[in-house]
């Protein structure tokens, strides 16, 4: 198995362009998550996504960050317009149905935002 | 959401065993104890999860107390490898995980 594949895996943009992440769950696991990981705030959850349905995303920062599911095997999470304070690792994570509970990490994608 | 309570940092010799605990005093009946770790630049890995019983691993085995109130990670025989961020997160098998700020453990030669 592959594991949670994410992509880029590093990314340098100015701000106000648009960014775009991308994230491959493992198969067979129909939960996904979205989280970012900085210095001041350690890691927090911004979305989750039950059988490609976005169930919280109370975590989201604010309307500049939007995330889709479109199927079981993708999902993004677009920044637009992306800020300096944007600039973090966001890690893609994906489970089996709630419930079983455990969470596989992505290996991340480093964003910077000039 | 129970809290939990771990050391800031720890020091371990290569070889020999790393004990990492974790106090989670307001744990509730049905919360389970998570425990990840995170190797710098890394996404958070997996290591054990428990309820109430002892459990064990290829990884490292989980010790929770029988009041549940705490608990202890244990790497039975550490390796420079193993240095990393271990993170205890007490939770309902849910969504909802909420990470602190760890314990950060150093495996020294």
């Amino acid at each position: 198995d592959a594991g949670v594949i994410q992509s880029p895996r590093h990314e340098v943009t100015e701000m106000g362009q648009e960014v775009t992440l991308r994230c491959k769950p493992i198969s067979g696991h129909n939960s996904l998550f979205w989280y970012r990981q900085t210095m001041m705030r350690g890691l927090e959850l911004l979305i989750y996504f039950n059988n490609n349905v976005p169930i919280d995303d109370s975590g989201m920062p604010e309307d500049r960050f939007s995330a889709k599911m479109p199927n079981a095997s993708f999902s993004t999470l677009k920044i637009q317009p992306s800020e300096p304070r944007d600039s973090a690792v966001y890690f893609c994570a994906s489970s089996l149905p709630a419930g079983a509970g455990t969470q596989y990490f992505g290996p991340g994608t480093r964003l910077l935002v000039l | 959401d129970a809290k939990t309570t771990q050391p800031t940092s720890m020091d371990c010799a290569e070889g020999r065993a790393a004990n990492l605990p974790c106090n989670h005093s307001t744990i509730s009946g049905n919360e389970y104890v998570y425990w990840y770790r995170q190797i710098h630049s890394q996404g958070p890995q997996y290591i054990i999860h428990g309820l109430k019983n002892n459990e064990t691993n290829e990884m490292a085995s989980l010790i929770i107390t029988e009041d549940r109130k705490s608990s202890t990670l244990i790497l039975p025989h550490a390796t420079l490898r193993d240095t990393a961020v271990y993170y205890c997160i007490v939770r309902v098998p849910e969504w909802d995980m909420r990470f602190g700020a760890g314990t950060r453990l150093t495996v020294k030669p």
